[in-house]
């Protein structure tokens, strides 16, 4: 029982063409959080969700943009994807701020 | 400017010890801590959550707290070759706050 999907599991995009990245949840959890994750390195957050109210990291770069339409649902855009930006996304959920987090299987960006 | 610190390994513990991770953080207001557990390739799954000082045993792992120290340790016992993988350690306490780790990478030796 999937209870966070990220679509799609692997996305190759071209320099500088936009991407947009998908989430979705099952558990009807009030926050969604994106994170960025490179290799080797500790997953970095972008931007949350707290209801609709949205939450951004200052050091989150302006090229990252997210939308939550509803509660099930989240998207993060990059408009003109850079090769710095390859890397796994990872969503995660939680029912409140500040506990544990469900994190999907994550999306696996490439960027040629 | 929070910050979570683990020992990157690799960590190489032969199989059937006691596999020892630790962790230090820098924020004192820091209430909750996790530990995941994240194979190659694949995202962060949650092992144990602790809030209070002490220890937490569920099965063959062990979280230990010391919120003076400022230190939580994963111990995981039995140690079998699928505990192989890089375990986050990551703390939070605010709004949004969940500072993680750069990860212990684990090496179970058959």
């Amino acid at each position: 029982d999937a209870m966070v999907i990220q679509n799609p599991r692997y996305q190759v995009t071209q320099f500088g063409k936009p991407v947009t990245l998908s989430c979705s949840q099952t558990l009807n959890h009030n926050v969604m959080y994106w994170y960025q994750q490179k290799s080797s390195q500790a997953p970095k957050l972008l931007f949350h969700y707290y209801d609709k109210d949205f939450n951004n990291e200052a050091d989150t770069p302006d090229n990252f943009q997210s939308r939550r339409p509803n509660t099930s649902f989240c998207f993060l855009d990059i408009r003109s994807p850079g090769l710095g930006d390859a890397a796994m996304y990872l969503c995660a959920t939680s029912p409140e701020s500040g506990a544990v987090r469900y994190f999907g299987p994550g999306t696996r960006l490439t960027v040629t | 400017q929070k910050e979570v610190e683990q020992n990157s390994g690799p960590l190489s513990v032969p199989e059937g010890a006691i596999a020892s991770l630790n962790c230090t953080y820098s924020d004192r207001g820091s209430q909750s801590f996790f530990w995941y557990r994240q194979y190659s390739g694949k995202s962060p799954e949650l092992i144990m959550s602790i809030y209070s000082n002490g220890d937490k045993e569920d099965g063959r792992f062990t979280a230990q707290l010391n919120k003076a120290s400022q230190y939580v340790s994963l111990l995981i016992r039995d140690s079998q070759p699928s505990d192989s993988a890089t375990y986050l350690c990551a703390t939070g306490g605010g709004a949004d706050g969940l500072t993680f780790g750069k990860g212990t990478h684990l090496i179970i030796q058959p």
